[in-house]
């Protein structure tokens, strides 16, 4: 099975900050990444999908980028909503895995 | 849109089993496929298993093969979510999720239920 690996575990940042969160697949996935957010006590929700689709509603400062087997989630100009756990999902196969997460703290 | 409402929270003893609905409204049934995913306290997402498009059937990874059975009806939208010989570390919240059905495979995860709380304890 591929493996999902986030850095960093934790990552401390503050409003107005550009913030980038990698994911590394165990092997090639060519683009078949998504991101979530997920909020405390609440159910995740769709970033990007496709590595880099943004999905409609989001707002323009989430970006995503790469291919194969790293990729990274980009959070230009860090806002008050926006602190929350990131993580990345291998899909279009037999399974989907997440990674670890990523949580983004004041 | 599809909406999502998943059966309430639950509590189980070790050994037992636990059936959690999810009732799918909006949209057309048969054009999404679903899913499930668990979080545990304080831990990260994972995928129990779910439904291939390509097959019709869903798939389960090796760690919950044997004990987990999803499920759908069709004349009442619901997806069913069926986990087996619980034990304390089943404790967690589960998901139900869809995504396009029109692909070959899993596709990303675009709608996402409440959740539904399993407590399992003695």
């Amino acid at each position: 099975d591929i493996q999902m690996t986030q850095s960093p575990s934790t990552l401390s940042a503050s409003v107005g900050d550009r913030v980038t969160i990698t994911c590394r697949a165990s092997q090639s996935i060519s683009s078949w990444l998504a991101w979530y957010q997920q909020k405390p006590g609440k159910a995740p929700k769709v970033l990007i999908h496709k590595a880099s689709s943004l999905e409609s509603g989001v707002p323009s400062r989430f970006s995503g980028s790469g291919s194969g087997t790293e990729f990274t989630l980009t959070i230009t100009s860090l806002q008050p909503d926006d602190f929350a756990t990131y993580y990345c999902q291998h899909y279009n196969d037999y399974s989907g895995t997440f990674g670890q997460g990523t949580k983004v703290e004041i | 849109q599809v909406h999502l409402v998943q059966s309430g929270a639950e509590v189980k003893r070790p050994g037992s089993s636990v059936r959690v609905s999810c009732k799918a409204s909006g949209g057309i049934f048969s054009s999404y496929a679903f899913s499930w995913v668990r979080q545990a306290p304080g831990q990260g997402l994972e995928w129990m298993g779910g439904f291939i498009p390509i097959s019709g059937a869903p798939n389960y990874p090796p760690k919950f093969q044997g004990r987990v059975t999803m499920t759908t009806d069709e004349s009442t939208t619901t997806a069913y979510m069926e986990l087996s010989s619980l034990r304390s570390e089943d404790t967690a919240v589960y998901y139900c999720v869809t995504y396009d059905s029109t692909g070959y495979y899993l596709g990303y995860f675009d709608h996402w239920g409440q959740g539904t709380l399993v407590t399992v304890s003695s």
